[in-house]
């Protein structure tokens, strides 16, 4: 496979429940970010981690867990989510360094619905 | 507080004419713009960006046009094509410094081209 693969595409789940998502790049890069696309609202930085330490936190609430284990890989952990986190999250990787630092490469999103 | 504005939600034009996509922002200390592509169920992929050290960057069909003075940016398709038909976003970072990709993105504007 080659890019930025997110799994899964689509989750459904309740309020109570523990659900993550996993993204996974096959470009050598060494920074990952989630961004969350809300209805009719600019895509949103969440996290980044750059060489798998988190450098970035956006404000975002605790019922969002973020894990990177390794430079390829990067999870998000949901729990007692709120109907209001329904959204699309884009996970999406670069270079640390240089022009290459600035240009994302977004993988095709997990469609979220809380009910 | 939105730091970049795409005004215009939708635009319409007829196969073979130009596409004008307008951005604007707010903050003065961007340096580094990007305009990405989004096809429905698919992530945001790069198009084409532009430093504030230059006015102009062309690739191919596309052309990214910079005013600093007027904080305004846009992207000329030309000819449009019927796969041109996506949503298109503009971003902008400081580049300096550890901002790597921290982009702020405006709501983005759906084109839609015509044959």
């Amino acid at each position: 496979e080659t890019g930025v693969t997110q799994t899964p595409r689509h989750l459904v789940m309740g309020m109570t429940n523990k659900k993550s998502l996993k993204c996974e790049q096959h470009l050598g890069h060494n920074a990952m970010y989630w961004y969350k696309q809300s209805a009719k609202k600019p895509l949103e930085l969440m996290f980044v981690y750059s060489l798998e330490e988190r450098v970035e936190n956006n404000s975002v609430p605790s019922r969002f867990s973020p894990e990177c284990p390794n430079s390829s890989h990067l999870f998000l952990h949901l729990h007692t989510l709120q109907p209001e986190d329904s959204a699309l999250y884009l996970c999406a990787s670069s270079q640390v360094l240089g022009v290459g630092a600035n240009v994302l490469t977004f993988g095709a999103g997990s469609r979220l619905t809380v009910l | 507080d939105q730091q970049v504005k795409q005004n215009s939600p939708s635009l319409s034009v007829q196969e073979g004419r130009i596409s004008i996509l307008n951005c604007d922002y707010t903050n003065s200390m961007f340096d580094y713009f990007l305009w990405y592509k989004k096809y429905p169920a698919e992530g945001p992929t790069f198009l084409i960006s532009i430093s504030s050290i230059k006015d102009k960057n062309e690739d191919g069909r596309f052309t990214v046009f910079l005013n600093k003075s007027a904080k305004h940016l846009s992207l000329h398709i030309v000819p449009s094509q019927p796969g041109d038909s996506a949503v298109y976003f503009c971003a902008a970072i400081f580049a300096g410094g550890t901002s790597y990709g921290k982009l702020t993105f405006g709501q983005g504007t759906i084109l839609t081209v015509h044959p």
